[in-house]
């Protein structure tokens, strides 16, 4: 099955500073690719997803790079404020079948004001 | 966010005894899914449904079942609660024509 690993585990910048967290997948088949932001006692919240057709995906200050003949897609924040501070988790899936998400074990982010 | 609620929202129970948790879902969508999250390992799939009565089991099955007897509802058992099965549960919602999965607000299930 698919696997997901996820680095780094924490990161720690400084405000206004970029953040980049990067995600590697095993199965060649996965086309789909969101991101979730999650903060302490709430649910995953998706902020951004990219499809295999696509390479780069952008919303304001967040955007996911994905390389896939590497395997590897990656989240990227710029101008980081403190409200970005939270747990951020890939996954990874198949348009077919079961559709069921393949998550890393996440990244703490804190922004440092 | 997404029509979706879980029920319990905590619970705590003892070893051995049967457990039922709720997931109801406002949206009509056809897929519906159960993860349990634990630190350092993300989210994990435990059982997943394709429709009504269809289901199937994920990555992490064992000690529990599911039941999915109208589109809305998709409940999560524990046969027999251990406290291994100590965890958040995060029920999820999908469409049939995108891949995009939406959370509930997850159930804290502590076993004694």
């Amino acid at each position: 099955g698919e696997n997901v690993e996820q680095h780094p585990s924490t990161l720690s910048v400084q405000e206004g500073d970029s953040a980049v967290i990067k995600c590697t997948y095993s199965d060649s088949a996965s086309n789909y690719f969101p991101w979730y932001k999650q903060e302490l006692g709430k649910r995953p919240q998706l902020i951004i997803d990219i499809r295999s057709n696509v390479g780069e995906k952008k919303d304001q200050r967040i955007a996911v790079t994905l390389n896939k003949t590497a395997k590897h897609f990656s989240l990227h924040i710029t101008e980081t404020q403190p409200e970005d501070s939270a747990v951020y988790f890939c996954a990874a899936s198949k348009a077919t079948g079961r559709r069921a998400l393949t998550f890393g074990s996440g990244t703490r982010l804190q922004v440092q004001p | 966010d997404a029509g979706i609620t879980q029920s319990p929202r905590h619970k705590v129970t003892e070893t051995g005894t049967p457990v039922t948790l709720r997931c109801h879902q406002t949206e009509n969508h056809r897929y519906m899914y159960w993860y349990r999250q634990d630190p350092g390992h993300g989210l994990r799939l435990i059982h997943y449904s394709y429709g009504v009565k269809d289901t199937d089991k994920g990555e992490v099955s064992d000690g529990y079942s599911v039941s999915r007897s109208k589109t809305e509802d998709f409940l999560l058992t524990l046969e027999s609660a251990t406290s291994s099965q100590t965890s958040v549960y995060f029920c999820a919602i999908g469409t049939s024509d995108t891949d995009t999965q939406y959370f509930g607000p997850g159930t804290r299930l502590t076993v004694l």
